[in-house]
């Protein structure tokens, strides 16, 4: 079965980092690119990151550039997103999506948690 | 402020049609033709409806259907079932800095 499963979301304070991870099974993790997608509560979607299949092309909102770096490591077909310096604003379900703005994002995981409070 | 307009809402009869607007710019709705439409319903993830304006994943039914006009792109859903009720999502490449752009969403209802 094709999927991909998010963890490592969490409470964190405010100016506190997180990293989340995703890992894929049932299709070939290196060929295809990906993103992080974030849904704040009961808010619309918001696109965070984007990362193509060998790391070459690398793409940030620009609510996140500067303190989210995305990464993947193709050999352990996993994907991450390391959150530094969190804000209130950054509280939502992430959710690790296969695909492109071209090909549409068309494998989705039930999302992890992140809340950022005090 | 999202980045492509969408309506709030919008709603249907089961067996009608309905069309859902999404509207940006030179930029991303109108300058490639890379728009995508998600579903989503209630506690779950987002799925796949239609990707390059109006190609239908595997799976998909036929009852939904994607277009482009200018900066404006639609999703029309036929045939109006119960289960089409969820939130509808439009996306689109964007040639600024960042890569992908979402609509806030229309939230059908089915009367």
């Amino acid at each position: 079965e094709v999927q991909v499963v998010e963890s490592g979301g969490g409470l964190v304070q405010p100016g506190g980092s997180l990293r989340l991870s995703c890992a894929a099974s049932g299709f070939t993790f290196s060929n295809y690119e990906m993103n992080w997608v974030r849904q704040a509560p009961g808010k619309g979607l918001e696109w965070v990151s984007y990362i193509s299949s060998g790391s070459s092309m690398i793409y940030y909102a620009d609510s996140v550039k500067g303190r989210f770096t995305i990464s993947r490591d193709n050999a352990k077909n996993s994907l991450y997103l390391q959150m530094n310096s969190l804000r209130v604003e950054d509280t939502a379900i992430y959710y690790c999506a296969r695909g492109s703005s071209g090909s549409g994002m068309d494998v989705w995981g039930k999302g992890t948690t992140v809340t950022v409070s005090s | 402020q999202s980045a492509l307009t969408q309506p709030a809402s919008v709603s249907g009869s089961p067996g009608q049609s309905i069309t859902i607007s999404c509207t940006g710019t030179s930029s991303d709705v109108g300058g490639h033709n890379y728009v995508s439409w998600y579903q989503q319903h209630p506690g779950k993830a987002p799925k796949l409806m239609i990707f390059d304006v109006s190609k239908r994943p595997s799976g998909v039914s036929n009852r939904f259907s994607g277009s482009k006009s200018g900066n404006t792109a639609s999703l029309t859903i036929s045939g109006l079932l119960a289960e089409d009720e969820a939130d509808y999502y439009c996306s689109s490449y964007t040639s600024s800095s960042t890569l992908v752009v979402f609509g806030g969403g229309t939230r059908l209802t089915v009367l």
